[in-house]
């Protein structure tokens, strides 16, 4: 199993441009998040998706936009990067529940010029 | 309010000590989920241990254990014999149960952990 992936691991973009962060997991799980990484702090959750079709904003969702159309991929969108979103994005699944370890992802260094 | 607070920013422990990392958090759940994950300077987060909210024994996994008290609201990560290895940040999260399914993951700030020889 390769667990959970993401792509690309680096990316730089300028302002106002968007892009689309990808995600996929191969362990059948139902749940999907996104969260960002910022320095000095814990991470922070985007969105969420508890099953395909199923989506909901986290804690930071400004900016960004998510879909789950498959079980396996939950991609993040920047719609128009902005520098306040350079970070370090991770993608994570678990199973269902408040008792499931979630499965994160290697990230992805985003940096917005 | 903070949901999960980590009180140590930065701690220095000698090689083979053991060491405890400190995490408290405030939620009005019954059911939930405590977890440790450790990150490395390398930068992926690597699950360690986990403790439910209704588990009447302290969790578990090799070196690791995690001290929790419910009353008082802390679930401290304990490393016993640590290791140069064991040099990372160190993070606190818990996951409350909404009933019909789960949130994700609330992260304390981290501890900053350095094992000297």
């Amino acid at each position: 199993n390769a667990g959970v992936t993401q792509t690309p691991k680096f990316q730089v973009l300028k302002t106002g441009q968007s892009m689309t962060l990808q995600c996929a997991q191969d362990m059948n799980h139902e749940y999907m998040s996104w969260y960002r990484q910022d320095p000095g702090m814990g991470l922070r959750l985007i969105h969420y998706s508890v099953g395909a079709g199923i989506t909901d904003q986290g804690e930071v969702p400004n900016g960004y936009n998510v879909s789950r159309s498959t079980t396996e991929d939950f991609p993040l969108r920047l719609l128009s990067a902005a520098p306040s979103q350079t970070s370090v994005y991770f993608c994570a699944s678990s199973y269902g529940g408040a008792l499931n370890e979630q499965f994160f992802g290697p990230g992805t260094r985003l940096t917005v010029l | 309010a903070q949901k999960i607070t980590q009180t140590q920013p930065g701690m220095f422990v000698q090689e083979k000590e053991a060491v405890t990392l400190d995490c408290t958090y405030d939620t009005s759940d019954q059911s939930y989920g405590l977890f440790w994950y450790k990150q490395p300077s390398s930068g992926e987060m690597i699950f360690l241990i986990y403790q439910g909210s209704y588990d009447e024994q302290n969790a578990t996994e090799g070196r690791y254990s995690l001290n929790f008290q419910k009353a008082r609201k802390s679930a401290n990560l304990v490393i016993s014999a640590s290791q140069l290895g064991d040099s990372a940040m160190y993070f606190c999260a818990m996951r409350e149960d909404l009933g019909g399914g789960a949130d994700g993951l609330t992260f304390g700030k981290g501890t900053h952990l350095i094992i000297q020889p």
